[in-house]
């Protein structure tokens, strides 16, 4: 059972450039979150969608951008990267908006 | 502002004893609160998930209890083993849906021979 695959697990950015994080889950859950998470810090949540073509931001979606194209499929575009963007981010996924969460085992990004 | 906090920091403790570790919340309206294990350059894993009416849950060697009346949730990590050893997350959700979720910090737990 693969759950939620992310890919690169490992990245390093120059300040100015941009990528994208792919998240793929297998569970057919239709909600979907991409989370970062920064030392000493909780959890915070930049993006998250409750279906297929249906997505919104969450407490820090400034310099991100999402999209939601399959149920499976919900990847994190990072625009211009700064050193703000260094951090560890993880996707979530869960069957229904009050259910557990599934996550990614997280892609380690550091912006030089 | 919804907060959680947890406590203590961080914790070392002897291969197979107990240990407690504690969560206090403000989050409003409280809908679940969720203990996530969390191993060290991996994803959180959830433990349980406790909603208003629940005042104890286990989950193997995990037992987390919740007081919605002080706002304090806490898990109990019975004989420990040596793949204990990792950050342990608290989760309050307000409303209900996983786009309100409050994070805590951890409690960062070793567990030592």
């Amino acid at each position: 059972n693969a759950g939620v695959t992310q890919t690169p697990k490992f990245r390093i950015l120059k300040i100015g450039q941009s990528m994208t994080l792919q998240c793929t889950q297998d569970m057919n859950h239709n909600y979907m979150y991409w989370y970062r998470q920064d030392p000493g810090m909780g959890l915070k949540l930049i993006y998250y969608s409750v279906g297929a073509g249906i997505t919104d931001k969450g407490e820090v979606p400034n310099g991100y951008n999402v999209s939601r194209s399959t149920t499976e499929d919900f990847p994190l575009r990072l625009e211009l990267a700064a050193p703000s963007q260094t951090s560890v981010y993880f996707c979530a996924s869960s069957p229904i908006s009050t259910g557990e969460l599934f996550f990614g085992e997280g892609s380690r990004l550091t912006v030089l | 502002k919804n907060q959680v906090e947890q406590s203590p920091q961080s914790l070392i403790i002897l291969e197979g004893k107990n240990c407690t570790l504690q969560c206090n919340y403000t989050v409003s309206p409280f809908s679940n609160l969720r203990w996530y294990k969390q191993d060290t350059g991996r994803g959180p894993v959830s433990l349980t998930i406790m909603t208003f009416s629940e005042n104890t849950k286990s989950n193997g060697r995990y037992t987390a209890t919740l007081d919605a009346d002080t706002k304090q949730s806490s898990l109990h990590i019975t004989a420990s083993q040596l793949s204990d050893s990792a950050s342990y997350i608290c989760v309050v959700s307000e409303g209900g849906t996983a786009s309100k979720l409050t994070f805590g910090t951890g409690t960062r737990l070793q567990v030592t021979l």
